[in-house]
């Protein structure tokens, strides 16, 4: 079983506000990522990094940010949300050297 | 650009009847996985299938991936309840090297 953990589960907030959401692992995974996934799309890749100070932007441009200044710690924050940030937000990681990635349950946001 | 189709987008059966689903691309993919989400949680990895040609089984649930490493099937004898979710097939690609997804298949498995 993965230890991933994802915070706030839910989340239902007014337009303009600033929101972190929150992911932590405690399997020492290098490379972490944060998807962007709508309901019945596939997921899209926003944001990675493969470990303490690298983040990169993913496929899908996305107008949040990530910090990664702990290997466990992986914050995706949004400066002004807009009800198009209205998703479900999955945080996954992964070790160095393999292809499969533990998933988080993910945020569902909600912004009105 | 990569992508890779699953069919069918939706389907539902009663239990104990067999179902296949499929993943397919016109690209050429080094190795696919396949992950299943249930609501309300992040998708679990179910097998990752790597030669070309290769079946592997999990249970009652049997992989394929094609000869020319392009396409993929899932097939599950019985189905149960318990199978319902969102199947999704991935693998290595897009601009960065990094995991792309299918849409994926919801299966609904009524008692």
């Amino acid at each position: 079983e993965a230890d991933i953990y994802q915070t706030p589960r839910y989340l239902v907030i007014g337009t303009g506000k600033k929101i972190t959401l929150e992911c932590s692992q405690t399997m020492g995974h290098d490379k972490m990522y944060w998807y962007q996934q709508d309901p019945g799309m596939e997921l899209h890749l926003i944001h990675y990094s493969y470990g303490v100070n690298s983040t990169e932007k993913g496929d899908l441009s996305s107008e949040s940010t990530v910090s990664r200044i702990r290997t466990e710690h992986f914050p995706l924050t949004l400066e002004s949300a807009r009800p198009s940030h209205t998703s479900q937000y999955l945080c996954a990681s992964s070790e160095s050297g393999t292809e499969t990635q533990y998933f988080g349950p993910g945020t569902r946001l909600l912004v009105l | 650009t990569q992508l890779l189709e699953q069919s069918p987008q939706f389907l539902s059966i009663q239990e104990g009847e067999n179902l296949t689903v499929y993943c397919n691309s016109s690209s050429v993919f080094s190795s696919l996985q396949w992950y299943r989400q249930e609501p309300g949680e992040g998708p679990v990895l179910l097998v990752t299938v790597v030669t070309g040609g290769e079946v592997k089984k999990l249970k009652r649930l049997t992989f394929q991936f094609g000869d020319a490493r392009k396409d993929s099937s899932l097939h599950i004898t019985a189905a149960q309840p318990g199978d319902t979710g969102l199947y999704l097939c991935a693998g290595i690609g897009g601009s960065q090297g990094n995991l792309i997804f299918g849409k994926g298949t919801k299966l609904s498995v009524k008692p």
